[in-house]
């Protein structure tokens, strides 16, 4: 079930915007993207969702593009704490989400 | 976090014991969800439940069982362990808003050794 693709890490500079993308160019209409995070150790934390149009939250911003096959999470000012696992997910039947291996965020100072 | 708790968080266990571990919510979410984490595969569910006394299987249940007696709580049960079962085991809930989006919530898991 592995519905998207993203790069298995990136880095960033503190201060600096984190542009995330993920590829999911079998979307179907009425599936959602979601984004989760996964702090060391920690259980993954829900950030934002979005079918259609941008999205934006206290955590991040959630860019689709219009044909919907791409996406990019945005975490503005990157903290030292936003390096985690970032993962994609999409899905139409929210009640089981499916996670694949996410990205691995390093932010540095 | 809050609302949703993991019990142990830690366990060393032997080769062949039955072992259950416990996940206790607060928050009265329809869903809940056992996931195992090993490096290499990420988050593979095992088992959820959409009710009490209502669980079906996920991506890896072979050598798990489950049971919901109480909406709050979702046992998961290792009925002989194995040391390919030793993994982080992560707990969810999840219940659906007025527009159908289910946010999951995670418990902080728990580490489970099969020596």
């Amino acid at each position: 079930d592995a519905k998207t693709t993203q790069p298995p890490s990136m880095d960033c500079a503190e201060g600096r915007a984190a542009n995330l993308p993920c590829n999911h160019s079998t979307i179907s209409g009425n599936e959602y993207v979601y984004w989760y995070r996964q702090i060391h150790s920690q259980g993954p934390q829900y950030i934002i969702h979005g079918l259609k149009n941008n999205e934006t939250n206290e955590m991040a911003s959630l860019i689709i593009t219009e044909d919907r096959k791409s996406s990019t999470l945005i975490l503005p000012h990157a903290t030292l704490r936003d390096t985690a696992v970032y993962y994609c997910i999409v899905n139409n039947a929210g009640n089981m989400l499916t996670f694949g291996g996410g990205t691995r965020l390093m932010v540095k100072p | 976090d809050a609302g949703i708790t993991q019990s142990p968080r830690h366990k060393v266990t032997e080769t062949g014991t039955p072992v259950t571990l416990r996940c206790h919510q607060t928050e009265n979410h329809r869903y809940m969800y056992w996931y195992r984490q090993d490096p290499g595969h990420g988050l593979r569910l095992i088992h959820y439940s959409y009710g009490v006394k209502d669980t079906d299987k996920g991506e890896v249940s072979d050598g798990y069982s489950v049971s919901r007696s109480k909406t709050e709580d979702f046992l998961l049960t290792l009925e002989s362990a194995t040391s390919s079962q030793t993994s982080v085991y992560f707990c969810a809930i999840s219940e659906p808003d007025r527009g159908g989006i289910y946010g999951y919530t995670f418990g902080s898991g728990t580490r489970l050794t099969v020596v």
